[in-house]
């Protein structure tokens, strides 16, 4: 149990056009998700925590009009990617809570989507 | 505030040697401690949490870490090295007393690439 999918696994896309990203619990449902960034060398950064039926919060320095995420149900949170450029090409990780989940509960983690912009 | 580090970029051993990956942590309540594994171009994998209790806390694949308050650590180890443990792994921290916003927000350290040689 606690599958979270992630779609699409790889794109490609052109410099100025938008991206959207899907994560769904296929299993649960998830009040929360989080959505994370991970570059180069690894480091896994925090951009934004979506609840659902809520505006999501943004980390420092995240641009939320550029990273637009809705939660719009207990399955579904989406990360859409306004007017890409290639310095977002990177690999984009979104991770679930159980609804009734304890704080101390391990996160469940989609796949990852890796973006390449040219 | 939240914070994880973990201090070694690489870690290299030999296959049937002990490992150990290192990791700290620092919060203003006490720690929920996660370790997960990451393969090339997937998500992250949950091995074990600390929440409370025994110090040493069995999880997933025969891993193992010990929680160490008065040195902030929460190391990983296993016993015998496997070819197949090559991988990144993120140890994580929550704060028990974080709230509102930050409620069930993990922060990762930077990553540990481990690579156990045959």
């Amino acid at each position: 149990g606690a599958v979270v999918s992630q779609h699409p696994s790889r794109v490609i896309c052109k410099s100025g056009t938008s991206v959207k990203i899907e994560c769904r619990s296929l299993d649960f449902q998830a009040t929360t998700m989080f959505w994370y960034r991970q570059f180069p060398k690894k480091s896994l950064m925090l951009m934004a925590t979506s609840n659902e039926g809520s505006k999501a919060t943004y980390e420092q320095g995240v641009e939320k009009d550029k990273f637009l995420i809705n939660h719009a149900s207990l399955t579904l949170s989406t990360l859409t990617v306004t007017s890409a450029h290639p310095e977002d090409s990177s690999f984009y990780i979104c991770s679930a809570r159980h609804r009734d989940s304890p704080s101390n509960s391990p996160l469940h983690f989609g796949n990852g989507t890796r973006l390449t912009v040219t | 505030a939240q914070s994880v580090a973990q201090p070694e970029d690489q870690v290299n051993v030999a296959e049937g040697n002990p490992l150990t990956v290192k990791c700290t942590y620092s919060v203003s309540g006490n720690p929920y401690l996660f370790w997960y594994v990451q393969y090339p171009n997937r998500g992250l994998q949950f091995l074990l949490k600390y929440i409370t209790g025994d110090n040493l806390v069995k999880g997933s694949y025969g891993f193992e870490a010990e929680f160490n308050k008065s040195q902030t650590s929460f190391h990983l180890k296993k016993p015998s090295a496997l070819v197949s443990d090559s991988a990144l792994y993120f140890c994580a921290v929550r704060d028990d007393n974080a709230g509102g916003t930050s409620y069930g927000k993990l922060t990762f350290g930077q990553g540990t690439i481990l690579t156990v040689h045959p």
